[in-house]
């Protein structure tokens, strides 16, 4: 079976420093890793999206994450937190094939402090 | 390009209501999804179309939960009686499915979602 863990559930950054919100998963094959966004009141947009090749993925709005296969990591980082990044995170996970179920992990909420 | 519409935004009954919600997917995604966030939750899978046929609903209570997607295209998911527990947010989600899908990652595109309260 497949899972998602991220690492707390509430992240505070200041305006312009590193973001970094974390991501580890359990697959039992090759996985395809997702970083979803949620503004508030808002359905989820991708963010980036990890299937195969280059493990080091970049996203819309600054966003990227690396594929670490022998950390089972996905961490999601951002050089510069901006006011309007502010949302909540999910990252979740799938595995190759015609049908991919996506199981999502429980959320990171990122607050970003002027 | 439109994405995927749902109504209403919000909803408020009391228990034992019936209540439904509609979407309408992305043209052209052949894929429907139905999921339930419950608050500080990811969303969970109630059911999938692939057009018009539900080829996962394993995790859809099938006593008060039931879905339709009769055209392939639009799809509603109805609750009858609902119960307190059944407040959250229900999400509609559409791929492009099909051959297309299985050739690349099939990705999901999300409505904004239903948030339902019941009293």
């Amino acid at each position: 079976a497949q899972s998602v863990t991220q690492l707390g559930s509430h992240v505070s950054v200041s305006e312009g420093a590193l973001v970094l919100l974390r991501c580890n998963y359990s697959s039992s094959v090759p996985p395809y890793l997702f970083w979803y966004v949620q503004y508030p009141n808002q359905g989820l947009q991708l963010l980036l999206k990890y299937t195969t090749g280059a493990t080091l993925v970049k996203g819309i709005n600054g966003f990227e994450a690396e594929f670490k296969k022998s950390e089972t990591s996905f961490h999601l980082t951002k050089p510069s937190a901006h006011m309007s990044d502010a949302a909540e995170y999910f990252c979740a996970v799938s595995y190759s094939g015609g049908y991919q179920k996506v199981t999502f992990g429980t959320g990171t909420k990122l607050q970003v402090i002027p | 390009e439109a994405g995927v519409v749902q109504s209403p935004r919000y909803k408020i009954i009391e228990k034992k209501q019936p209540v439904a919600f509609w979407c309408n997917p992305i043209s052209g995604h052949n894929t429907l999804y139905w999921y339930r966030q419950n608050l500080g939750q990811g969303p969970e899978l109630l059911i999938r179309y692939e057009n018009e046929e539900a080829v996962d609903d394993s995790q859809l209570p099938k006593d008060r939960f039931s879905a339709e997607r009769l055209k392939g295209v639009d799809s509603t998911l109805k609750i009858q009686p609902a119960e307190l527990g059944d407040s959250a947010v229900y999400l509609c989600a559409s791929s492009l499915g099909g051959v297309a899908g299985a050739l690349r990652t099939d990705t999901q595109y999300f409505g904004p979602g239903t948030r339902l309260t019941v009293l």
